[in-house]
């Protein structure tokens, strides 16, 4: 089964842009592994922020974008806000028959 | 308004089994992509299975053989069939769904597989 690595941790400053990547055992991340970003604070179910590598809900905060760039995918954030500050996950598709979250990024806004 | 309610949930012996439910409004179960996601405590989230809108199946490793994935369409209801639970299956499980329906996530149900 393939592997997807995130960033264990990360930390921004209130303001500040940070960028989250996605990588894959098997190679280049491309639009054919369909990426999702999720955010999960304590507590709660995870949100989807972004799917199908850049696709956003009406609801996803405006300073969040995902993309591709250098064989991984990619979630940055300009402008952190405080309430930022959670668990992201991206997710990806294999061929259809199989989908792997990272282990996840635990984001702080400091 | 998209919501998804899971449901069935619940203490279980190793061995046991368990039928969890996810109850869909706000949009099609049949005419969309579906998955249940299961996070352990403490855990980060773990891919269980996927029923795509044509029918086809697809479960990971750790469950192959042993859960079932499907849907009622009558129902609007995505179900999970969970057989020879293990205590390594303790987990949230969450339904999901793909695309422009991804969000928002259920509330997820508790299992616990313990003896």
């Amino acid at each position: 089964q393939a592997v997807v690595t995130q960033e264990p941790s990360l930390t921004v400053s209130p303001g500040g842009t940070v960028t989250l990547t996605c990588g894959s055992s098997t190679g280049a991340v491309t639009s054919g592994h369909y990426p999702y970003w999720f955010q999960q604070k304590p507590g709660q179910a995870p949100r989807t922020l972004i799917f199908d590598t850049r696709d956003k809900h009406p609801w996803t905060p405006a300073r969040f974008s995902g993309s591709l760039l250098g064989g991984k995918a990619t979630l940055t954030l300009s402008g952190a806000q405080p309430e930022d500050e959670a668990e992201y996950y991206c997710f990806l598709s294999y061929s259809g028959a199989s989908w792997v979250f990272g282990g996840g990024t635990k984001l702080t806004v400091l | 308004e998209v919501q998804l309610v899971e449901s069935g949930g619940g203490l279980v012996q190793p061995a046991g089994s368990l039928r969890l439910s996810c109850a869909v409004s706000g949009f099609t179960v049949r005419n969309n992509h579906m998955s249940w996601v299961r996070q352990a405590p403490g855990k980060g989230l773990e891919w269980v299975s996927i029923i795509y809108n044509n029918g086809n199946t697809y479960y990971a490793d750790s469950v192959k053989g042993r859960f079932t994935i499907s849907r009622d369409n009558s129902r609007n209801t995505l179900y999970l069939q969970m057989n020879s639970l293990r205590p390594e299956d303790t987990a949230v499980y969450y339904c999901v769904a793909y695309g422009g329906n991804s969000d928002p996530w259920g509330q997820g149900t508790l299992v616990t597989v313990s003896s």
